[in-house]
């Protein structure tokens, strides 16, 4: 039983350009959550997707923007990029069908991204 | 904004010791409290997912607690072993906040020295 699998695991990019990560939700999930865990920070909920839309989001700006795929994986996308964007993008996944009020989330290793 | 607060940031015991952390949340508007359990290299994974006032869960040798009135909650580990170093993260669900919407605290960061 496959868990949650992102994609890349490390990735460094330059400042003002646009990155793409990946997650792949476990297996029976379909919904996905994207998050940004800052140096020293706990982990911060970006957007959630669902049936291949957003379905909730938190204090992020337009820059980051998401897809979710008839295959449930889902992609952040994130334009422009700031020295600030660095931290750690956790994807977790849960299912929106069989879920009840005490479901726990799964969480993927997460992508490191470094922006110089 | 709604802060999720936990205590301490770190802590180092002695294998053997008995340890416990906390957990502060907004109570207004709660719905759920998890706990996941995050060892370098590896994904958060979770612990406990608690809802009810009162509430006690136990897993081996962890159990939490909940207070949802005054806002609180505690995490125990008895008998700490070196297996048990990892941060220990706690999240609040609120009303209105999908399944995946959940407000992280910064972790308490647990070193169980042999």
């Amino acid at each position: 039983d496959a868990g949650v699998t992102q994609s890349p695991t490390h990735l460094i990019k330059t400042r003002g350009q646009q990155v793409t990560l990946r997650c792949s939700p476990k297996s029976g999930h379909d919904t996905v959550s994207w998050y940004q865990q800052a140096l020293g920070q706990g982990p911060q909920f970006i957007f959630q997707y669902y049936e291949e839309e957003e379905r909730q989001r938190g204090n992020f700006p337009d820059r980051f923007s998401g897809h979710q795929f008839p295959n449930y994986s889902s992609e952040l996308n994130v334009n422009a990029l700031l020295l600030g964007d660095s931290a750690l993008y956790l994807c977790a996944s849960s299912s929106y069908k069989l879920s009840s009020y005490n479901s726990p989330l799964h969480f993927g290793n997460g992508t490191r991204l470094t922006v110089t | 904004i709604l802060n999720v607060e936990q205590s301490p940031q770190s802590l180092h015991v002695q294998e053997g010791d008995s340890t416990n952390f906390t957990c502060s949340f907004p109570s207004s508007n709660f719905y759920a409290l998890h706990w996941y359990r995050w060892e370098t290299a590896k994904s958060p994974e979770a612990l406990f997912v608690m809802t009810l006032n009162g509430d006690e869960k136990k897993k081996g040798r962890i159990s939490a607690t909940l207070n949802t009135k005054e806002g609180y909650s505690y995490l125990y580990i008895k008998g700490s072993q070196p297996e048990d170093s990892a941060t220990y993260l706690c999240a609040s669900r609120n009303y209105g906040g999908s399944q995946g919407n959940l407000i992280f605290g910064k972790g308490t960061k647990l070193s169980v020295k042999p």
